[in-house]
């Protein structure tokens, strides 16, 4: 069964950098693994915030970024503000299928 | 403007069967793939199935393959899953998103979900 593993929890400062990072149990993720990056705040849909490794929507601030870093997608956010806050899911195509991360809860303090 | 309404959710007993809609509008639907997702009330997200344009490609989480059917009428610019031998771990809130333009390339928009709660 394919895992993809984000960390659980990560702590900024108002201001600060803060890096997530998403990896596929089967290998390196690449840019055919096609990687998306969702933030959900409590009581609320999901919304894209990134797609396709570093694609941004329109409503996506400038601050969040989108990467490969060390055989993992990654989401860095620079100059974090504290509506920041929230659950950041990723998503790959690994393993054959679409696979969720378990979600990084990022507190902004 | 880019709009997803899900419909159909509800209360359901063990076994039994259940049709989720979504409503799509505000961009040519035939132009994009279409995915279910699902999140358990405080919990994670977890893909469900999707379906590519013209219904040529459907997949399905091994969780639900077998159970629940997706289809689309782009006629009507709607999206349907057909959810089968329901389970109570089936409970859920289903969102409804759009792809893009194939299918393994993940999600840009999103519904608000329509809640199916599967017990007895």
């Amino acid at each position: 069964q394919t895992v993809v593993t984000q960390e659980p929890s990560l702590t900024v400062s108002p201001g600060g950098t803060v890096t997530l990072t998403c990896a596929c149990s089967t290998g390196p993720v690449t840019s055919d693994y096609y990687p998306n990056w969702f933030q959900q705040k409590p009581g609320q849909a999901p919304r894209t915030l990134i797609y396709l490794t570093n694609n941004k929507h329109s409503w996506t601030p400038a601050r969040f970024s989108g990467s490969l870093l060390g055989g993992k997608a990654a989401l860095t956010l620079s100059g974090a503000q504290p509506e920041d806050e929230a659950e950041y899911y990723c998503l790959l195509y690994c393993g054959g299928a679409q696979v969720f991360g378990g979600g990084t809860k990022l507190t902004v303090l | 403007e880019v709009q997803l309404v899900e419909s159909g959710g509800g209360l359901v007993q063990p076994g039994r069967s259940l049709r989720l809609s979504c409503a799509a509008s505000g961009f040519t639907f035939d132009d994009f793939a279409m995915h279910w997702v699902r999140q358990v009330p405080g919990k994670g997200l977890e893909w469900v199935s999707g379906i590519n344009w013209n219904s040529g490609y459907t997949a399905y989480a091994d969780s639900v393959k077998g159970r629940f059917t997706i289809s689309r009428d782009n006629g009507k610019s709607a999206l349907f899953l057909q959810m089968n031998s329901l389970r109570p771990e089936d409970t859920a809130l289903y969102y409804c998103s759009r792809g893009f333009n194939g299918l393994r390339l993940g999600m840009g928009y999103w519904g608000q979900g329509t809640l199916v709660t599967v017990s007895s």
